[in-house]
């Protein structure tokens, strides 16, 4: 099991360019999230899917679009990219949203915008 | 919104005990807690639900106080591998509301 996959570990971008995140997990979970880590501020949700067909904005949406491709894939999209998008990504999966169970979280993006 | 964790660092030697705070402003159902290595994903160590009930991990426990919507993670004779930085999730009420993460609190021991 491959568990959560995310695409790709490193990207640079020039300001205003777009790129999309790719999110896959191969556990049938139902919920799937993206965050934002930046030094000093924790692990920020961007957006979440609680279940395939919806999306929901998190606490730092902003300049950011998503899509819940499947059950197994959730990417994210920035059409824009500023600087302050500067960041790395996380993605994570969840069996069940509101349902106390084990987050698993990819290995991340580190996303640099010049 | 962010629950609030403290303290934001903390230095211990080598079997010393330490305690992490993780409050919210609004009613919980469930606590998780995560550690976090310098470049890698965040990985579980437990969760906790609202009855105010207490797990253990290898010489890491937590508590969940659901009517002061507090949790507290205890480290007990440090080792080395504990450092990192540490994470507590919150989920406000049971159905499809999001696991929101606190600020984190970096624990470094010392040998």
């Amino acid at each position: 099991n491959a568990g959560v996959t995310q695409t790709p570990k490193f990207q640079v971008l020039k300001t205003g360019q777009s790129m999309t995140l790719q999110c896959a997990q191969d556990m049938n979970h139902n919920s799937m999230y993206w965050y934002r880590q930046d030094p000093g501020m924790g692990l920020r949700l961007i957006y979440y899917s609680a279940s395939e067909g919806t999306t929901d904005k998190g606490e730092v949406p902003n300049g950011y679009n998503v899509s819940r491709l499947n059950k197994r894939e959730f990417s994210l999209r920035l059409e824009s990219a500023a600087p302050s998008q500067t960041s790395v990504y996380f993605c994570a999966s969840i069996l069940e949203s509101g349902v106390p169970t084990e987050a698993f979280f990819g290995q991340g993006t580190r996303l640099t915008v010049v | 919104q962010q629950p609030v964790q403290s303290p934001q660092a903390v230095i211990l030697r080598e079997g010393e005990d330490a305690v992490i705070n993780c409050s919210s402003s609004k009613a919980l159902y469930s606590v998780h807690w995560y550690r976090q290595k310098h470049g890698e994903a965040p990985v579980f160590l437990m969760i906790l639900l609202k009855g105010g009930e207490q797990k253990g991990h290898d010489k890491i426990s937590a508590s969940f106080n659901e009517k002061k919507q507090q949790s507290s993670l205890y480290l007990t004779a440090s080792q080395l591998s504990y450092s990192g930085t540490y994470f507590c999730g919150t989920v406000s009420f049971s159905g499809n509301t999001p696991l929101v993460f606190g600020k984190g609190t970096r624990l470094s021991v010392i040998a």
